[in-house]
């Protein structure tokens, strides 16, 4: 089945502990994205990358890093997480250009205490 | 920078309704119109891509429709069922650079029996 995952899928952490949420496509996709959903904000982008080794920042890149070693694969990372980054996270991905069909994860619901 | 706007913000229908749904964005320069559905806690479902070339695309008792000159984009549900209950968003990315799409901040639908 194609799909997009992402693991965890709830996370409660504290304060300034790393933190690795990571993100899976079983497509062959060349671009994929992580975006963040908060209630009156909306869905805003946080990193993108359009294929291995190439990430760019998005809309809300601040404390955040991304990589992309592998096709499949564009873990989200937060090496110093904050309250502010309390929030769902849903990574996404399509198969190339941006005129393609994004597909989008089940989402990853962090707290930061 | 691309703005999009949905109205209204929600919405609550007898069954067998038909409905309109709008999503209007600031710059026409886009590489589609994307519109997806989302249940509660879970990801995004791609429902509908009209491509900036084309006018409108269907799928079963889904209509979709773009209007680049006016910035507008319509979601037409025929019949409604309560299977419809769900936040619809659209997301108009601008081709001025980077791929980044912007997405409106969705209308919650419920329909009721």
């Amino acid at each position: 089945e194609a799909q997009v995952t992402q693991n965890p899928r709830y996370l409660i952490t504290v304060t300034g502990k790393k933190l690795t949420v990571t993100c899976s496509q079983n497509m062959n996709h060349e671009y994929m994205s992580w975006y963040r959903q908060d209630p009156g904000l909306g869905l805003r982008q946080i990193y993108y990358s359009m294929n291995v080794e190439v990430t760019d920042k998005g809309d809300v890149p601040e404390g955040y890093k991304v990589s992309r070693k592998e096709k499949r694969n564009f873990p989200l990372i937060l090496e110093s997480p904050s309250p502010n980054q309390t929030s769902l996270y849903f990574c996404a991905s399509s198969l190339g250009t941006p005129t393609d069909t994004q597909y989008f994860g089940p989402g990853t619901r962090l707290t930061v205490l | 920078k691309q703005e999009v706007t949905q109205i209204p913000a929600a919405l609550s229908v007898p069954e067998g309704e038909n409905l309109v749904l709008n999503c209007s964005f600031t710059d026409s320069a886009i590489y589609n119109l994307q519109w997806f559905r989302q249940d509660p806690g879970k990801g995004l479902t791609s429902l509908l891509l009209i491509q900036s070339s084309q006018r409108e695309q269907t799928s079963g008792r889904l209509n979709a429709s773009l209007d680049k000159s006016s910035g507008r984009s319509t979601l037409y549900i025929a019949a409604s069922q309560p299977g419809d209950s769900a936040t619809y968003l659209c997301a108009a990315p601008a081709t001025g650079g980077s791929y980044i799409p912007t997405f409106g901040r969705g209308t919650s639908l419920i329909v009721h029996p």
